[in-house]
């Protein structure tokens, strides 16, 4: 257990749809990282927030939006959801924003789109 | 454009064998370059991670292997075992104010009782 918890664990929804994910960091950590699995594209880093600012931008699509709240949870908004967002969303947590720190992940949220 | 090339897909190997898997970069500003494991789902593990300073790092049975000049590392993982069974991704990232991790395209590696 890596600490990360995300929420739901699976989630099923039609296109044009939105969707939020959840994630709560390990105690302590104030760094979050959003990643995208897919058979295609293999995982890629999509957004990155520490301590309430968004620190990073990876490959995100307009469409979709993340954000930080005091407790340091973090959730990553999804809209306009199309059949191709379809994907293994993980997040991660590290104690800080660089520093080469240990990246734990959580279990995931599996998003399908029909 | 991938900044972090993976090879091979898919790699079979026998019980106590050998498993090595093979990752190149671009970015010579890159200076951390970990391996993640991840059992089917699951979320990636670290599993171990070297800096550029050194050719070689050793974890137990798991050892990378870095080749500065020529923008290459490798896992070599030594008596490989069918609880090793699991995707390995290589990954790269640069200090600075960001940590976000650069991932290889995955090794799906199975190990054959």
């Amino acid at each position: 257990d890596s600490g990360v918890t995300q929420t739901p664990k699976h989630l099923i929804t039609a296109t044009g749809q939105r969707v939020t994910l959840r994630c709560s960091p390990r105690s302590g950590d104030l760094s979050v990282y959003w990643y995208q699995q897919s058979l295609d594209q293999g995982l890629q880093f999509l957004i990155q927030y520490y301590n309430g600012e968004e620190r990073a931008k990876g490959n995100i699509l307009e469409r979709f939006s993340a954000q930080q709240f005091p407790d340091l949870h973090s959730e990553l908004n999804l809209s306009s959801l199309e059949l191709g967002d379809s994907a293994l969303y993980f997040c991660a947590s590290s104690p800080t924003a660089g520093g080469h720190y240990e990246q734990y992940f959580g279990p995931g949220t599996r998003l399908t789109v029909t | 454009q991938q900044q972090v090339k993976q090879s091979p897909q898919s790699l079979i190997v026998q019980k106590g064998g050998i498993s090595i898997i093979n990752c190149a970069y671009e970015n010579t500003a890159f200076d951390y370059f970990p391996w993640y494991q991840q059992f089917p789902g699951k979320g990636p593990a670290l599993l171990i991670a070297i800096r550029p300073d050194v050719s070689e790092k050793k974890e137990g049975r798991f050892t990378i292997s870095f080749n500065k000049s020529a923008k290459q590392f490798s896992l070599h993982i030594m008596d490989s075992q069918p609880g090793d069974s699991a995707t390995y991704f290589c990954a790269a990232s640069r200090d600075g104010a960001t940590n976000k991790l650069i991932f290889g395209t995955g090794t799906l590696l199975a190990v054959q009782p």
